[in-house]
């Protein structure tokens, strides 16, 4: 594809609900990482994926948040029983290989409110 | 713990006025070193990196930045600026490690007034 695609642009949910949030990434890009901007805040790393596995999950801020990846595809970003706190929005970047000069390119994000 | 530090959170400016923008990051071994911009409306884009060689790099739209090892600083620099320039700017690195994973700073939000 063109670019990294993100969906759905805008959610809004209501507290306790679940959520998923949908990255596609460049075609052949192996890696692929999820980011959350809050607020006034600059970018938040998640959860790093290299092909179908999450080498790196350090970043997810609780067990209600979840990852999967398809092969080297779409990924899945869940989180369970939203809070306020998770209002924020999810980006996804795609790198071709993760040990090269490459660079990491964005997609327009996910704006996930939690009322 | 690793870190990025912008030291502006906002900046105004004129157009042709000159724009320094400081980025000082924290962590002792061998980084790559990326400003990334994201216009209004639009996503995040690269506007340049380092990963070795001439600290001095150039980017797009006239934009470049020095990578000062001893002061752990990548300063971003355009002589001239435009009102096409309003934008965010984040200063990031990564450990130039397998992982890859990027550590952002705050952001600089630049507003140029025509």
């Amino acid at each position: 594809g063109a670019g990294v695609s993100q969906s759905p642009s805008n959610k809004v949910t209501e507290k306790g609900k679940d959520v998923e949030l949908r990255c596609d990434p460049i075609s052949g890009h192996t890696a692929l990482y999820w980011y959350r901007q809050r607020l006034g805040q600059g970018l938040e790393f998640l959860i790093y994926f290299q092909g179908n596995s999450a080498p790196d999950k350090s970043g997810l801020p609780s067990d209600r948040f979840s990852a999967e990846r398809t092969g080297e595809s779409v990924s899945t970003l869940t989180i369970q029983r939203t809070q306020q706190e998770d209002s924020a929005v999810y980006l996804c970047a795609s790198k071709k290989v993760p040990t090269s000069t490459d660079t990491q390119y964005f997609g327009p994000g996910t704006r996930l409110t939690v009322l | 713990a690793q870190s990025v530090s912008q030291h502006n959170h906002h900046v105004i400016l004129s157009e042709a006025a000159s724009l320094e923008l400081g980025c000082n990051y924290s962590y002792g071994g061998t980084v790559n070193l990326f400003w990334y911009v994201q216009y209004p409306g639009q996503h995040l884009q690269l506007l340049l990196k380092y990963f070795s060689g001439d600290p001095l790099v150039k980017g797009i739209k006239g934009f470049e930045a020095e990578f000062i090892k001893s002061k752990f600083s990548f300063n971003l620099r355009k002589p001239s600026v435009q009102w096409s320039d309003t934008a965010e700017y984040f200063c990031a690195f990564d450990r130039g490690s397998t992982l890859g994973r990027l550590y952002f700073g705050r952001g600089t939000q630049l507003t140029v007034w025509p």
